[in-house]
């Protein structure tokens, strides 16, 4: 079935420690986004890619990075995790302007 | 700040009831759109509304829209207990979402 898939879908790692997480899609939507949703709110969207195309929230700390080798595969690093980074970490895809499409999500924690 | 705001934050029901959740935004908007959310998981797309529209059907589910108020609400009927869930409005033009507060709908067997 197609589907967005977010591996792992839980993380544990050390204050300061790099950590990156996975997400796929065979929906070949040409839009990837990543949203952190920490307890009890709503999800808020760290950045998106159209196609190769990086965009950035103004508010997004720059620990937070991201890449898109190809349309299937988007990446979320996250170079020195904070203990306020602790979070479930959400993929979403779309084809421009259409519904978006989500994983189920990586839950964070960081010891 | 977030551009939804939804209420009430938390709603306990009995199976068979209905379910009325109502969400608020402040700019003008293309379409909204409702997720839901089980407890621990990625969020599901439940229905989309376009500006033009004022009220969708889907299943149990209905959706009204009010532009003038800036207003949404949305309707499960005969609820479930599998209905139990988060629930989100969402709104945004092309590729940027901003999702309200969320309620949370516990539904009792």
């Amino acid at each position: 079935d197609a589907m967005v898939i977010q591996n792992p879908r839980y993380q544990v790692t050390q204050f300061g420690k790099p950590v990156t997480l996975s997400c796929s899609q065979t929906l070949n939507h040409n839009v990837m986004y990543w949203y952190q949703q920490k307890s009890s709110q709503a999800p808020k969207l760290l950045f998106h890619y159209y196609d190769k195309d990086f965009n950035n929230e103004a508010d997004t700390p720059d620990n937070f990075q991201s890449r898109r080798p190809n349309t299937s595969f988007c990446f979320l690093d996250i170079r020195s995790p904070g203990l306020g980074d602790a979070a479930m970490y959400l993929c979403a895809t779309s084809r421009l302007g259409e519904t978006q499409y989500f994983g189920p999500g990586t839950r964070l924690l960081v010891l | 700040s977030q551009q939804g705001e939804e209420d009430p934050q938390a709603l306990s029901i009995q199976e068979g009831e209905n379910a009325t959740m109502n969400c608020s935004y402040k700019t003008s908007i293309n379409n909204l759109q409702w997720y839901r959310q089980n407890s621990g998981r990625g969020l599901v797309h439940l229905i989309l509304i376009r500006s033009n529209e004022r009220e969708k059907h889907s299943g149990r589910l209905r959706v009204t829209l009010d532009t003038s108020k800036k207003s949404s609400s949305l309707l499960i009927t005969a609820s479930r207990a599998a209905d139990t869930a988060s629930y989100f409005c969402a709104t945004g033009n092309t590729d940027k979402l901003i999702f309200g507060t969320g309620t949370r709908l516990q539904v009792f067997p």
